[in-house]
């Protein structure tokens, strides 16, 4: 059975870069599927990061690309996100889950499992 | 910019039907998908591709779409059907991703 698992420091200092690992159980990244990081500041809503496939594609939300790296390691089958020069508005709980994509007359991406995620907190 | 509007809040009595709605100009070329989140839990896909259940889900939720909104019906609401439900698409390349700001249904 899938499942995911994002592991971080709990705390950041401000302008630092946060560092976060999603460990996936259950499925090889290497198989296949593009695997995203989603986050969650305390009482709003959600906002997609970015999502990376094995292959190396990559997305990033237009509006954190210039902090953002999203990488995968096969090998330990994990994937990886780090986050520039943080600030108190990048306090959230960060996810990270499985994409599934379809293709045809119309095409979609959507999240079909979820790590629990972990909260990051932004402060000095 | 490309935005997905959804109500705040919908209220239901237990055993009636709740209809949360998600709108946006681009819906009519992208599929509409939806989650539901309790307090401190992860969000839990509901429904994909406008109407398709994933397996696991009540029969009682049910989706589609029509022109520029998508709708998440629950019917015969349960009280554990309280939580924040969230719609998400995305563009024509499936390169970007955007959520609803969420609606919290109450269930009274």
């Amino acid at each position: 059975q899938l499942q995911l698992q994002e592991s971080g420091p709990g705390q950041v200092k401000p302008a630092e870069t946060l560092s976060l690992t999603c460990s996936v159980s259950g499925y090889s990244i290497n198989s296949g599927y593009y695997w995203g990081w989603i986050r969650q500041p305390p009482g709003k809503g959600l906002e997609w990061i970015g999502s990376i496939h094995h292959s190396g594609n990559i997305y990033y939300n237009p509006s954190l690309k210039s902090r953002v790296t999203i990488l995968i390691d096969t090998s330990r089958n994990q994937v990886s996100l780090k986050l520039d020069s943080v600030t108190a508005a990048d306090t959230a709980v960060y996810h990270c889950a499985r994409v599934r994509t379809v293709a045809g007359s119309k095409v979609g991406n959507w999240f079909d499992s979820w790590g629990q995620g972990t909260l990051i907190t932004v402060s000095s | 910019s490309y935005e997905l509007t959804q109500p705040p809040s919908v209220s239901v009595s237990p055993g009636q039907t709740a209809r949360i709605t998600c709108s946006a100009d681009a819906l009519p070329n992208q599929y509409g998908y939806w989650y539901q989140q309790k307090p401190g839990q992860a969000p839990v896909l509901v429904m994909y591709k406008d109407s398709e259940r994933p397996s696991g889900i009540p029969e009682r939720f049910s989706g589609s779409s029509s022109g520029t909104t998508v709708t998440l019906t629950i019917s015969g609401v349960q009280a554990e059907d309280e939580a924040d439900y969230y719609c998400q698409s995305g563009n024509s390349s499936a390169t970007f991703v955007i959520f609803g700001g969420g609606t919290k249904l109450t269930v009274l």
